[in-house]
């Protein structure tokens, strides 16, 4: 079967920086997303990557290892704002978009 | 960048009637559209993938002719749940495939939260 494994809730403090874990098995590979998403909204796409390596994009960071099927997401200079959950996503090779369960992050003051 | 509307934002109805929810891409063509649905603390679950000018494509477990969907041009792909029961309710969300057709990003609707009594 195809799987998207990623931690169910994580907890963080404003203005530290957090790391979320998505390891991935998949019928193929196309591509890996991160989305955001506030409660009761939908996603908004974060990140997307397809070789490996960090991709950076502000406060937000994605990293990809296909051999591994690991891919990370790196919070930096966390805002309050970032409590929401965040999707990680994957198209294998028929192009289904894959979707994990969604790690819930709560930030504190 | 590319923008999709989703139309009502909230509904509620009352058991055995029918809801239509619209979906409609902004400013791009969408000749593919995407119908999730998510229950609370789940994650997305892909209901059904709307091609414009053909048949919709289920995925296992979804009715189609509970889910009715119709992707009658290139910005628009409706949904209708026909005689709801308080077991669909649930938030309803559409995508589109961005304006270069590839797959690297699917753009989303806000959603749309059907209760139903």
């Amino acid at each position: 079967g195809q799987n998207i494994d990623q931690p169910t809730e994580m907890t963080a403090t404003e203005g530290a920086i957090v790391q979320i874990n998505c390891t991935y098995q998949t019928s193929g590979f196309n591509g890996l997303f991160w989305y955001q998403q506030h409660a009761g909204e939908a996603p908004t796409f974060l990140s997307y990557n397809v070789l490996d390596g960090l991709e950076e994009k502000g406060r937000f960071s994605s990293f990809l290892s296909r051999s591994k099927g690991y891919s990370y997401l790196l919070l930096k200079e966390l805002q309050m704002k970032d409590s929401a959950s965040y999707l990680c996503a994957v198209t294998n090779s028929n192009y289904q978009l894959i979707w994990g369960a969604g790690t819930k992050l709560i930030i504190k003051p | 960048g590319a923008v999709v509307s989703q139309h009502p934002s909230r509904v509620i109805c009352k058991s055995g009637t029918s809801v239509k929810i619209e979906c409609r891409s902004l400013d791009f063509q969408a000749t593919t559209m995407f119908w999730y649905r998510q229950f609370p603390k789940q994650s997305l679950m892909l209901m059904a993938t709307s091609n414009e000018g053909s048949k919709a494509t289920y995925e296992q477990g979804v009715e189609k002719d509970k889910f009715l969907i119709n992707h009658a041009s290139l910005t628009l792909s409706t949904l209708t749940v026909t005689s709801a029961h308080p077991e669909d309710s649930s938030f309803y969300i559409c995508s589109a495939r961005g304006p270069s057709g590839g797959d690297h990003e699917q753009f989303f609707g806000p959603g749309t939260r059907l209760t139903v009594l």
